[in-house]
């Protein structure tokens, strides 16, 4: 069965910074770009960034250039965002997810970001 | 950036009956593989978003055949032939073709 599992997310003051983490298990994780969606409460989905199989190829949304920096560690199948100069527009539940647009997607729980 | 713009925002629908939501792109989703880079999410009350359609009309694994996608270009819809009382949520439509992937607004379907 496959899962991802996100943690790391707290309540954090603004201009501090935070570091997620997305486990993932049972499906070979080396072998799937990786993506972050986050969701403010109350609203829609926002797509943040991805990382391809090999971390090779990264893509950031302009909201969050510069301030976040998305990673993976295939020999621990997880995948990584680390968070700085958070803004409280960042407030939201952040969601890692496999092959998104790709036709295996799937989506973690997700973990709540709060900066105030 | 790829604006999707849904269409009905809310959607009530009584138990058995058909939904539809419709979902169009200000530019053409079309790939050079021939694929339509689109899928639909259902966001269920609690949850996290799950893939019902993805490439505009293939039905992810496990999502019931009551659920369909169709379009092409910049135009799409997904239809429910019978809605049952678990579809109630959130339905988004979302293109992957080019970064920042984007979302349409959400679709609120409620039951009568």
């Amino acid at each position: 069965e496959v899962q991802l599992v996100e943690s790391g997310g707290v309540l954090v003051q603004p201009g501090g910074s935070l570091r997620l983490s997305c486990a993932a298990a049972g499906y070979i994780f080396s072998r799937y770009w990786m993506h972050w969606v986050r969701q403010a409460p109350g609203k829609g989905l926002v797509w943040v960034s991805r990382i391809n199989e090999d971390g090779t190829t990264i893509d950031y949304a302009d909201s969050v250039k510069g301030r976040f920096t998305i990673s993976r560690d295939n020999a621990k199948n997880t995948l990584y965002l680390q968070m700085n100069s958070l803004r409280a527009e960042d407030t939201a539940v952040y969601y890692c997810a496999r092959d998104v647009a790709g036709g295996d997607d799937y989506w973690g729980q997700g973990t709540l970001v709060t900066v105030s | 950036d790829i604006v999707m713009t849904q269409s009905p925002l809310s959607l009530p629908v009584t138990p058995g009956e058909p939904a539809s939501i419709s979902c169009r792109s200000s530019q053409s989703l079309l790939h050079d593989n021939g694929n339509h880079f689109f899928s639909w999410y259902l966001q269920k009350p609690g949850q996290s978003p799950q893939v019902l359609i993805y490439w505009a009309s293939n039905r992810a694994s496990g999502v019931p055949d009551r659920f369909s996608g169709s379009g092409a270009g910049t135009d799409f819809t997904l239809k429910i032939s019978r809605v049952q009382a678990e579809d109630v949520g959130v339905y988004y439509c979302m293109q992957g073709l080019q970064t920042p992937y984007t979302f349409g607004q959400g679709t609120k379907l409620e039951i009568k």
